[in-house]
């Protein structure tokens, strides 16, 4: 079993729809959860950080988190053709030295 | 502009060639990451440093590969007789020291490999 893991894509939705991306993390003492974007052949961008159960929402974004699940996940409401990109899943256990581990990342596209 | 650079940007090299690539985090970040990331998958954590001390190697990093922050500032990554295989994008990233301290990255650096 992966440490981390998301459906690898790509997630088509069309222009003005909500998209939903998901993750599972396999070790329970995750702390910090992370969703960053990727452009092709740009570095990660840090989008969005969620440390406790429940929803978090910073503009079109609301990352939610479920440590019984051990379920993440990112929604993106009135979705962009600018928001076409590769989203990666990250866990990080400080107590293990705060390396993220990343899920290989769901390709997203928004048709105009 | 304050966040992270990385040079070089790209480096073509032949196999057997030694590379070094270089990390410049934010300044006020006392950690600093390197990763390596493959065409279609994650990056996959390599070694990371706090301050001038490296705290944790991946088994990734053969001994072909050597990291150092020598002043807690910039870091260096030396690849040595390199192989086909090591072609990637070698990415750095910094963050404060802290539980939850979020990690931001450079552009990265695109090795190839011939």
């Amino acid at each position: 079993q992966k440490e981390v893991e998301q459906n690898s894509g790509p997630l088509s939705v069309p222009e003005g729809a909500i998209a939903s991306l998901n993750c599972t993390y396999s070790d329970r003492v995750s702390q910090s959860f992370f969703w960053y974007r990727q452009y092709s052949g740009k570095s990660p961008e840090l989008i969005m950080s969620i440390y406790s159960n429940g929803d978090k929402e910073d503009g079109r974004f609301t990352a939610q988190l479920n440590k019984a699940s051990q379920y993440v996940s990112l929604l993106i409401r009135d979705s962009q053709p600018s928001d076409s990109a590769t989203y990666l899943c990250a866990v990080n256990n400080y107590n293990q030295g705060g390396k993220l581990i990343f899920g290989q990342g769901t390709e997203l596209s928004v048709k105009p | 502009d304050t966040g992270v650079s990385q040079d070089p940007r790209h480096k073509i090299t032949k196999r057997g060639q030694n590379v070094t690539f270089r990390c410049d985090p934010i300044s006020e970040h006392n950690r600093l990451y390197w990763y390596r990331q493959t065409l279609g998958q994650g990056p996959e954590f390599l070694t990371y440093f706090q301050n001038e001390a490296q705290l944790e190697k991946s088994r990734l990093l053969s001994d072909r590969f050597s990291a150092e922050r020598p002043k807690g500032s910039f870091s260096t990554l030396e690849i040595q007789r390199t192989e086909q295989g090591d072609s990637a994008m070698y990415l750095c990233a910094s963050s404060l020291l802290g539980r939850h301290y979020e990690q931001y990255f450079g552009p990265g650096t695109r090795l190839t490999v011939t």
